[in-house]
């Protein structure tokens, strides 16, 4: 059975560092094809990817958060963290780790989301 | 970027209709066109992949279709359960983009 689960702060004032852990259970961010990130979801908005890490330490990154994203993955703990500088109240979203395989290349695995507002 | 536009944005229906919602993309997307279902405080779920491939688990009235840059997902007879919001994203690109979002409501 495949899991993943966020954790981290809920509320971020602007100008902090956000930092999201997802801890998952089932596979292995070893296997080939696989990659674990992240997509998020701003109060009633649509679905927004934020980035993903691959099993080969490949990372790729919404254009718009180059410069303060970054993915980094433990693959013998079973997780991988999302870090965010400087966040603005903009950022405010549910955050949610997902998982994709080559096959199907879609996000076929999510975790139930964590609500991080940034506000002072 | 490829912007995904989906119409309508919301549609009212009743349950045993049959609901078509389209996606378009800015470029072909050779394939690469997946659908997700989300309710209301919940995660989305993977519906359809590869533009016709349906999710283990996913009941057979749900049906997409569609090549190029034009791809529809169908719901051959709309239950209770299946008011919610649906979005096309395409994988196509490493940097994924999804659509607006179509609200399927209780007419």
């Amino acid at each position: 059975q495949i899991t993943l689960k966020e954790s981290g702060p809920t509320l971020v004032k602007p100008t902090q560092t956000l930092t999201l852990t997802c801890t998952f259970s089932g596979f292995s961010l070893g296997t080939n094809g696989v990659a674990v990130g992240w997509i998020r979801q701003p109060p009633g908005k649509a679905l927004e990817w934020v980035g993903f890490i691959y099993w080969d330490d490949d990372e790729s990154y919404r254009p718009s958060l180059k410069g303060r994203l970054t993915i980094t993955k433990d693959t013998s703990k079973h997780q991988v963290v999302l870090t965010l500088t400087n966040v603005d109240p903009v950022d405010t979203a549910t955050y949610y780790c997902v998982r994709r395989d080559r096959i199907p290349a879609a996000a076929d695995y999510w975790g139930q989301g964590i609500l991080v507002t940034v506000s002072s | 970027d490829i912007q995904m536009t989906q119409s309508p944005s919301s549609l009212s229906a009743s349950v045993g209709d049959r609901v078509t919602i389209t996606c378009r993309a800015s470029q072909s997307l050779s394939g690469y066109l997946n659908w997700y279902q989300q309710t209301p405080g919940e995660a989305p779920k993977l519906l359809i992949h590869a533009t016709s491939t349906l999710q283990s688990g996913v009941p057979s009235r749900f049906s997409g279709s569609g090549s190029g840059r034009e791809f529809t997902l169908t719901i051959s007879s709309l239950q209770r359960e299946d008011f919610a919001t649906y979005y096309c994203q395409q994988s196509y690109s490493t940097y994924w983009t999804f659509g607006q979002g179509t609200k399927v409501e209780l007419e």
